[in-house]
């Protein structure tokens, strides 16, 4: 049963530290994407990879954000320094897309992140 | 920024009602895509409409899109308890891979 997976689930943490979210994709998914959930601003997509090359990432905050797939069987996301405000769920989510459109996309269940 | 914006926000029935929702959407799109998501979980994909489609239909799900509107609907007929989650729509924007996401409609079907 293929299935995107991420770690940790849930994450606490203290204004400042560094915050790792780490992503498997299904295998043989082509995208990649990084969204984060709040009740204000709904899902936003934060970043996302084709092929393993970053394709677009403007909705990151570039100074404390950063995105990588350092191979095909893992995405992961950075924030360092972590701020009250990236409190949200930030899901990963992978696809097989044809050249120039969009497909489906299988989501994980999310990474709970909460810094004080 | 929310490319579709969905109507109403939150939705409220009784089993065996039907339940529409609705998506209305900027710019030119390739596909618009339809997703639940359960309290605490990921999403779900439910279907998806191509630019050049009008209706397309899956189990108790009916979806619409008209894009001279910029508007697509999503129909779930004789609704369960089990309908209860929130529902997206994603519109996959002309020349871009990208999947942005509307702010949902929470539908509660009640027993």
């Amino acid at each position: 049963d293929a299935r995107v997976t991420q770690t940790p689930r849930h994450k606490v943490t203290e204004m400042g530290q560094e915050v790792t979210m780490r992503c498997q994709p299904i295998l043989g998914h082509n995208t990649v994407f990084w969204y984060r959930q709040t009740m204000m601003q709904g899902l936003e997509l934060l970043a996302y990879f084709r092929n393993r090359a970053p394709l677009d990432d403007s909705g990151m905050p570039k100074d404390r954000f950063s995105a990588e797939m350092p191979d095909a069987t893992l995405a992961t996301l950075k924030i360092q320094p972590s701020e009250p405000r990236d409190s949200a769920v930030y899901f990963c989510a992978s696809g097989l897309a044809l050249t120039g459109l969009g497909g489906e996309l299988f989501f994980g269940e999310g990474s709970r992140l909460t810094v004080l | 920024s929310q490319q579709g914006e969905e109507d109403p926000q939150a939705l409220s029935i009784q089993e065996g009602e039907n339940a529409t929702m609705n998506c209305s959407y900027k710019t030119s799109i390739n596909n618009l895509q339809w997703y639940r998501q359960n309290s605490g979980r990921g999403l779900v994909h439910l279907i998806l409409i191509r630019s050049n489609e009008r209706e397309k239909h899956s189990g108790r799900l009916r979806v619409t899109l008209d894009t001279s509107k910029k508007s697509s609907s999503l129909l779930i007929t004789a609704s369960r308890a089990a309908d209860t989650a929130s529902y997206f729509c994603a519109t996959d924007v002309t020349g871009s891979e990208k999947l942005v996401f509307g702010k949902g409609t929470k539908l509660t079907v009640n027993p």
